[in-house]
């Protein structure tokens, strides 16, 4: 089994609709994160966690929400989906006793029409 | 803005020839690393480099860095067709106490032609 899970994998949606997206991981790290990847600009960071009371916003954090519901579950919320939130996103995790590599989720591709 | 930059953007090459990307950032870093991404999916980690390293290998993988010029560069020697990818550098710095987080550049997109 896959260390770092994302669901949906793939999602369509409408412009105002609300939608999350979940990772959860076995790995047991304490950090966990969500970025964003668009063609051309590499990937950049929405959210950050630390640990479970500890939530960051990262580089373009407008427009979106997360919720840290335990170590292992990092949620990422479009409360209400535009077209330009159309793109890739990754959750990725680490650990701050083992070192600085990121481990990351497969992906969730999704389109906002 | 990018803390990263992937020189170049896309490279294409032989099979078997050796496959050099340059990473080039502005602030100081705690580390360096490369990641690498085949085409719709997730990251994975290649290697690390420290701050107070200048050279470090894995397996056909050759990383440098020299932090008086703020680069870094990744040679990929002996390349195979499953090396077509794209090769991201990421940064570490620090953001406060003892937490510190990745920034990545946009990558470079390596085709190995067989």
């Amino acid at each position: 089994d896959a260390d770092v899970t994302q669901t949906p994998r793939n999602r369509i949606t409408k412009t105002g609709k609300r939608i999350m997206l979940e990772c959860s991981q076995t790995k047991g790290h304490d950090r966990m994160y969500w970025y964003r990847q668009d063609p051309g600009l590499g990937l950049r960071l929405i959210y950050y966690s630390f640990d479970v009371k500890d939530i960051n916003k990262g580089e373009i954090s407008d427009g979106y929400s997360v919720s840290r519901q335990a170590q292992a579950k990092f949620s990422l919320s479009l409360e209400s989906a535009i077209p330009n939130q159309t793109a890739l996103y990754f959750c990725a995790t680490s650990d701050q006793r083992t070192g600085d590599t990121q481990y990351f989720g497969p992906g969730t591709r999704l389109t906002v029409l | 803005s990018q803390q990263g930059e992937e020189d170049p953007q896309a490279l294409s090459i032989q099979e078997g020839e050796n496959a050099t990307m340059n990473c080039s950032y502005k602030t100081s870093i705690n580390n360096l690393q490369w990641y690498r991404q085949n085409s719709g999916r997730g990251l994975v980690h290649l290697i690390l480099i420290r701050s107070n390293e200048r050279e470090k290998h894995s397996g056909r993988l050759r990383v440098t860095l020299d932090t008086s010029k703020k680069s870094s560069s990744l040679l990929i020697t002996a390349s195979r067709a499953a090396d077509t990818a794209s090769y991201f550098c990421a940064t570490e710095i620090n953001s406060g106490g003892s937490n510190y987080k990745l920034t990545f550049g946009k990558g470079t997109l390596l085709t190995v032609n067989p």
